[in-house]
């Protein structure tokens, strides 16, 4: 099965401060998405990022935020100015091949804690 | 996108049939049925999608009502390791006005017990 992959797996940082959140998703598909899941809710949407432009982003997804693709193969989603409640799990994921872009691998995430 | 209702929680002996139920009433034509299933901390897991007709594939088959208010997703043999936070999710075909998000609700949390 192919593999999304996520750096880091555990972020500690002070409020205010920023973070980057990376993650390599499968090859060779121009969407890619980030979802948040703040512990013991449901996951979230937060943007989705076609072909190096953002597509769709939700009302979560505000100025303190940013997803870019610094090279071919890399994703990013950075926190300018972190807040307690931006503490969650970071999920990206990427369509399966052929089988629409509904049909995602997730990675395992990345777990942001703001103190 | 539509609505989906789930039990909270469920049930079940390991090694039966596992059969978690998903209300759908309000679906339209064009909008998919998709199963995702979150064990404990990790991302979240595509199972099986359909349109109309049941679908099987390794992991659970997939039964939709000829009305297409309800569906079932069936585990036939669950195991320990099935133990997870299931996830029905009904969305529009890609290019309908939608860019491939997944709108996550509550989900039924499967407890497979030994």
């Amino acid at each position: 099965e192919p593999e999304v992959t996520q750096t880091p797996s555990h972020q500690v940082t002070q409020m205010g401060q920023e973070v980057i959140l990376r993650c390599v998703p499968i090859s060779n598909h121009l969407y890619f998405y980030w979802y948040r899941q703040i512990l013991g809710q449901k996951v979230e949407f937060l943007v989705s990022f076609y072909n190096n432009e953002i597509s769709e982003k939700s009302e979560i997804f505000d100025d303190q935020f940013s997803v870019e693709r610094p090279d071919g193969s890399n994703f990013t989603l950075k926190i300018r100015s972190t807040k307690l409640e931006d503490s969650a799990m970071y999920f990206c994921a990427s369509p399966i091949a052929g089988m629409g872009t509904d049909t995602q691998y997730f990675g395992p995430g990345t777990r942001l804690t703001v103190l | 996108d539509a609505k989906t209702t789930q039990p909270t929680s469920m049930d079940c002996a390991e090694g039966r049939a596992a059969n978690l139920p998903c209300n759908h009433s309000t679906i339209s034509g064009n909008e998919y049925v998709y199963w995702y299933r979150q064990i404990h901390s990790q991302g979240p897991q595509y199972i099986i999608h359909g349109l109309k007709n049941n679908e099987t594939n390794e992991m659970a088959s997939l039964i939709i009502t000829e009305d297409r208010k309800s569906s079932t997703l069936i585990l036939p043999h669950a195991t320990l390791r099935d133990t997870a936070v299931y996830y029905c999710i009904v969305t529009t075909i890609h290019g309908s006005g939608n860019t491939g998000k997944l709108i996550f609700g509550q989900g039924t949390t499967l407890q497979v017990k030994p």
